[in-house]
């Protein structure tokens, strides 16, 4: 199956901070998600960007489907930022998740 | 609109009792996905259902594991014979239709501890 790998595994940012998050994968798919775990454990949607970028407030993503990679940037990062990001490509109609980055957002 | 429910949201249960989990998906949407969330594991697939059909079931891990989907909309996830392994987040998403398009929205999880 897909293989998905995310980097870095953990990022500690000083509230405001520009960050880049990164995810590959082994394979052609048809569409990828971001997600945010928060602290309760709800997975939040981010982006549904199978391929260019799309923004959102302070968060933008961008995949290059060709490359096989994704990029999530956050931007002023704030302590709401704090919690886990997953990518997830999609292959044979279900979503593949990478281990995540672990965020820290310190004030 | 409501979006994605489970229930219960925990669940202690000692090993060998069965279990069941409940989700119920967004109204309308026709494709119901389940995973589970284990620190050793991480997020990982288990089935998905495109209406009460289950295409796809090739994340189960065994066969004490088996689900359902009834009317199109509300699924029950049933692991028989529990195991201390078994413990972990039970997700359920939904999607208007198949995942290649269209996004996946999941549920807060169920927790699921085997003692």
């Amino acid at each position: 199956g897909i293989q998905v790998e995310q980097s870095p595994p953990d990022l500690i940012l000083q509230e405001g901070a520009n960050s880049t998050l990164r995810c590959n994968f082994s394979d052609s798919v048809n569409n990828l998600q971001w997600f945010h775990q928060n602290p309760w454990g709800q997975l939040i949607n981010l982006f549904y960007i199978p391929s260019g970028t799309k923004q959102n407030g302070r968060l933008s993503a961008t995949t290059v489907a060709t490359e096989r990679y994704s990029l999530l940037y956050i931007s002023s990062s704030q302590t709401t930022d704090s919690g886990v990001y997953f990518c997830a490509p999609e292959s044979g109609n279900k979503l593949t998740f990478g281990g995540g980055t672990r965020v820290l957002v310190k004030p | 609109g409501a979006g994605v429910s489970q229930s219960p949201s925990n669940k202690v249960t000692e090993k060998g009792k069965d279990v069941e989990l409940r989700c119920d998906p967004i109204s309308g949407h026709t494709a119901l996905y389940w995973y589970r969330q284990s620190l050793g594991q991480g997020l990982e697939f288990l089935i998905y259902f495109q209406g009460n059909s289950a295409p796809d079931k090739s994340g189960l891990p065994s066969d004490r594991f088996s689900a359902e989907r009834t009317g199109g909309s509300v699924s029950t996830l049933t692991i028989q014979r529990t195991q201390q392994e078994d413990s972990a987040v039970y997700l359920c998403a939904s999607s208007v239709g198949l995942a290649s398009i269209y996004e996946q929205y999941f549920g807060p999880g169920t927790r699921l501890t085997v003692t």
